[in-house]
């Protein structure tokens, strides 16, 4: 399978804890997104990386979240001392060539937090 | 918000009928995008328009673009039970990416 590749599917954490989402975009693409989703809404631009630099961060909130594309290895999305208002589902997506281009979508992880 | 809005937000048609969806947003933008995206499943890109065209088809799929009125519409025609899903357009302004609200589409075989 050569498309976005996104794990996990759904992960379930407590308050406080941690979560760690992982993307590996498609091959040849260096260029990856990651959007949130709440049910029955459209998707939030939350950051923009490229091999090991961020891109554009603006739709990340200033706290607790944080995203790393390393040149080696997949992309995360890490959650710190997560919240209930964390849970959504996360999409990742990739492309080939400069921002805005067509977006290659991972299935997306859903995040529960109890 | 730029972010852009489609109408409607919900539509249910029988299966060889057309369906129209159509997306609004409030700056000047260089392309357009429409994806869809089938239940708990991710996006899927169907078409890009650039801020200089009007039309765009592929397949059974038009679009339409009014950058005056600041509107696109994606019209499906001759719909199938498969294209059951939800339909997003997307805006590129050049610094920000949006995705609009979406239109729920339900085909009735």
């Amino acid at each position: 399978n050569a498309g976005v590749m996104q794990n996990p599917r759904h992960l379930v954490r407590r308050r406080g804890q941690e979560a760690r989402l992982r993307c590996s975009p498609m091959k040849g693409h260096s260029h990856v997104y990651w959007y949130r989703q709440l049910p029955e809404e459209g998707l939030k631009f939350m950051v923009y990386l490229q091999k090991e630099n961020i891109i554009d961060e603006s739709g990340m909130p200033k706290e607790r979240f944080s995203a790393e594309f390393p040149k080696e290895g997949p992309s995360i999305l890490r959650i710190q001392q997560v919240v209930r208002g964390d849970s959504a589902a996360y999409f990742c997506a990739s492309s080939q060539d400069g921002r805005y281009q067509p977006q290659h979508f991972g299935d997306g992880t859903r995040l529960s937090i109890l | 918000s730029q972010q852009g809005e489609e109408d409607p937000q919900a539509l249910s048609i029988q299966e060889g009928e057309n369906a129209t969806m159509n997306c609004s947003y409030k700056t000047s933008i260089n392309n357009l995008q429409w994806y869809r995206q089938n239940s708990g499943r991710g996006l899927v890109h169907l078409i890009l328009i650039r801020s200089n065209e009007r039309e765009k088809h592929s397949g059974r799929l038009r679009v339409t673009l009014d950058t005056s009125k600041k509107s696109s519409s994606l019209l499906i025609t001759a719909s199938r039970a498969a294209d059951t899903a939800s339909y997003f357009c997307a805006t590129d302004t050049g610094n920000q990416f949006y995705f609009g609200t979406g239109t729920s589409l339900t085909v009735i075989p």
